[in-house]
């Protein structure tokens, strides 16, 4: 079975301080990994993927994300944070041994962002 | 969002209605899916198609039903029979609808509000 995991409903920070959201996931093979963004009723943006290679990964409007294998994580980083960061940001894991395209999504992270 | 329009944004349904939701895409892509999004549920997988005429269930199909006539339509109908249909509905596309090898990525649409009224 795949699974993935956001621990915390949501997260708050300070403009300009570092942000990270978490994400574990828990799979049976190598995992796929992607992070996407969610502002108020809209749809998901996609921001980063993990396949393969660095374990570092660098996306969209300055987020980047760290695949950590020894602990099953894909945490989101950003060095300093905006207002307009805040919203819903979603975590998604496929596992690279199922031969189907299904994606399993985790229950999502709100990123509230204080001036 | 660019690439894939769903209308109408919202939709209001009475009890015992079927409703019908449009998806259409811009992008080439072959394969399409539909989630539904509850609060503090994430996206849960309703349909999805890899290519024309064809399309498979995903985690949650009772109560809906979807046509693939066009490689850039991909409607979802929401039955009398889905008892909970009041939800988020995001329709979203990927290039590739083989399955196999690393996954392309999703685009998503900005999504269908519908209510039951």
């Amino acid at each position: 079975a795949q699974s993935v995991a956001q621990p915390e409903d949501q997260v708050n920070v300070a403009e300009g301080n570092p942000l990270t959201v978490k994400c574990t996931y828990s799979v049976s093979g190598n995992p796929y990994l992607f992070w996407y963004v969610q502002y108020p009723n809209r749809g998901l943006q996609f921001l980063l993927k993990y396949i393969t290679g660095d374990n570092l990964v660098k996306g969209s409007y300055g987020f980047e994300a760290e695949f950590n294998k020894s602990q099953t994580s894909f945490h989101l980083k950003k060095p300093s944070a905006l207002v307009s960061d805040s919203a819903l940001y979603f975590c998604a894991v496929r596992d690279a041994s199922y031969n189907t395209d299904k994606l399993i999504f985790g229950t999502g992270t709100r990123l509230q962002v204080f001036p | 969002d660019g690439g894939i329009t769903q209308s109408p944004k919202y939709l209001f349904r009475k009890e015992g209605q079927n409703v019908t939701l449009s998806c259409e895409q811009n992008l080439n892509h072959d394969a399409m899916y539909w989630y539904r999004q509850d609060p503090g549920q994430g996206l849960r997988l309703i349909y999805y198609s890899q290519i024309v005429n064809d399309f498979q269930k995903g985690d949650i199909a009772e109560g809906y039903s979807v046509s693939r006539e066009k490689k850039e339509s991909f409607p979802l109908t929401v039955t009398s029979a889905q008892k909970n249909p009041t939800a988020f509905y995001l329709c979203a596309s990927s290039i590739r609808g083989l399955a196999g090898g690393p996954p392309d990525t999703q685009y998503f649409g900005p999504g269908t509000r519908l209510t039951v009224l």
